[in-house]
């Protein structure tokens, strides 16, 4: 594997579920990154991770808890979602999160569907 | 504080014809700017980035852009639309000289090549 992947690519979960995204990054970086999409709105920043330090929460609502074990490694817990969560969740990662080092590399995304 | 406009949210070319996608960004230093192309079911992937030099920026698949501080704008161009272009296009900005790794992005304009 090369890049940055994400599993799953697409998941249909309940209000009451409790499911886990994951990203893996295999470019040697030290930081990974949770964004939003959703139709017709910028990308929306999440979380970072920066050497498995949380470095950014962006308000994000606590039905969103987000676990970085190494730096390799990012996963974002779902617990008690909305339908209006139902986006598209990228995940992307940089060699760092200072200067010229933060070109950020992503992964093809988990379309998720709350019903 | 930064910010992304992208000017169209739709544009629509003929196969063959010059493609124009227009970013405007506002910021109070020199940013790092960039361009994500994003294929349906896909990630974003950078198209090309400014970040000093020269301001003129070539990048993949025949696109380039050109970095004007008088205009704060940093258009996409490419001189011959494919039918292989077809996709959404983000503008970003970053701030590194201000320590902040975050990408401020734009809402996106999808392009729509016509045979």
């Amino acid at each position: 594997e090369t890049g940055v992947t994400q599993t799953p690519r697409h998941l249909v979960m309940g209000m009451t579920n409790k499911k886990s995204l994951k990203c893996e990054q295999h470019l040697g970086h030290n930081a990974m990154y949770w964004y939003k999409q959703s139709a017709k709105k910028p990308l929306e920043l999440m979380f970072v991770y920066n050497f498995k330090e949380q470095t950014e929460n962006n308000s994000v609502p606590s039905r969103f808890s987000p676990e970085c074990p190494n730096s390799s490694h990012l996963f974002l817990h779902l617990h008690t979602l909305q339908p209006e969560d139902s986006a598209l969740y990228l995940c992307a990662s940089s060699r760092s999160t200072s200067g010229s080092e933060n070109e950020q590399f992503f992964g093809p995304g988990t379309r998720l569907t709350v019903l | 504080a930064q910010s992304v406009t992208q000017l169209g949210s739709h544009v629509s070319v003929s196969e063959g014809a010059l493609v124009l996608l227009r970013c405007n960004y506002s910021s109070s230093v020199p940013p790092y700017l960039f361009w994500y192309v994003q294929y349906p079911n896909q990630g974003l992937q950078l198209l090309l980035k400014y970040t000093t030099g020269a301001t003129l920026v070539k990048g993949i698949n025949g696109f380039e852009a050109e970095f004007k501080k008088s205009e704060t704008s940093f258009h996409l161009t490419k001189p011959s639309a494919h039918m292989s272009d077809a996709a959404e296009y983000f503008c970003a900005v970053s701030d590194p000289w201000g320590g902040t790794y975050k990408y401020i992005f734009g809402t996106g304009t999808r392009l729509k090549v016509l045979a």
